[in-house]
């Protein structure tokens, strides 16, 4: 079974600041994914960046960025220029790749409520 | 450009009354899938259906059972809710093919009260 940990419950930084949320994760597969979504207070799930294990590039949409440490088995999300639409709770998720049915399923983190100061 | 609709949005319950959430979505998803959310804990699966006139368990399926009526619809249904089955729950299906990296689309949730 996988496992996820967020180990930070909150945060907060400056506007226009750059954060690092952590994540580290348990499994025993080699392929997967990673995901970091994003849930403001309206609660819609946002997918915010998407890793593919088997790619040792990291990710970046924007913004934001990941640091992918495989053998470490590390996946923290970097915000850089945070503005204050990004306050909102963020979880660190991973799911198998190539699987159907409950294996497709995405196992989460316990989230970090991440809040930007004006 | 609806992509996975969940009904209600709020709802407050008696204990041991019953309900249904709804959900469909107008992607031509396979994949269906119910989670709930409380605080601490993330999002646990309940139930997942892998096609249409699938479905089997997750984490966390005591007090709920599902129906997926069609390929667009998954709903749950609690029978005799419990103040336990106060959450958020969230509706969501997923792509099967690699160019969308196998995502997710989640609904925008509903928020069950059961006092």
């Amino acid at each position: 079974a996988q496992t996820v940990t967020q180990s930070q419950p909150e945060m907060s930084v400056q506007e226009a600041e750059t954060v690092t949320l952590s994540c580290t994760y348990d499994t025993s597969e080699n392929n997967y994914y990673l995901f970091w979504y994003k849930q403001p207070p309206s609660r819609q799930m946002i997918l915010v960046i998407r890793q593919e294990a088997y790619k040792q590039q990291n990710a970046t949409e924007n913004r934001f960025s990941v640091n992918f440490q495989k053998a470490a088995k590390s996946f923290s999300l970097k915000i850089s220029d945070s503005q204050l639409g990004d306050t909102a709770m963020y979880f660190c998720a991973f799911m198998k790749r190539g699987y159907t049915g409950a294996n497709s399923k995405l196992t989460f983190g316990k989230g970090i409520t991440l809040s930007v100061r004006p | 450009n609806a992509g996975v609709t969940q009904t209600p949005k709020f709802q407050v319950l008696k204990t041991g009354q019953s309900m249904t959430l709804q959900c469909a979505q107008d992607m031509n998803h396979n994949s269906m899938y119910w989670y709930r959310q409380d605080p601490g804990m993330g999002l646990r699966l309940i139930y997942y259906s892998a096609s249409e006139g699938t479905t089997d368990k997750g984490e966390v399926p005591n007090g709920y059972n599902v129906s997926r009526l069609n390929k667009r619809e998954f709903s749950l249904r609690l029978e005799s809710a419990a103040p336990s089955q106060t959450s958020v729950y969230f509706c969501a299906s997923r792509a099967e093919w690699k160019g969308l990296g196998y995502g997710y689309t989640f609904g925008s949730g509903t928020r069950l009260t059961v006092v």
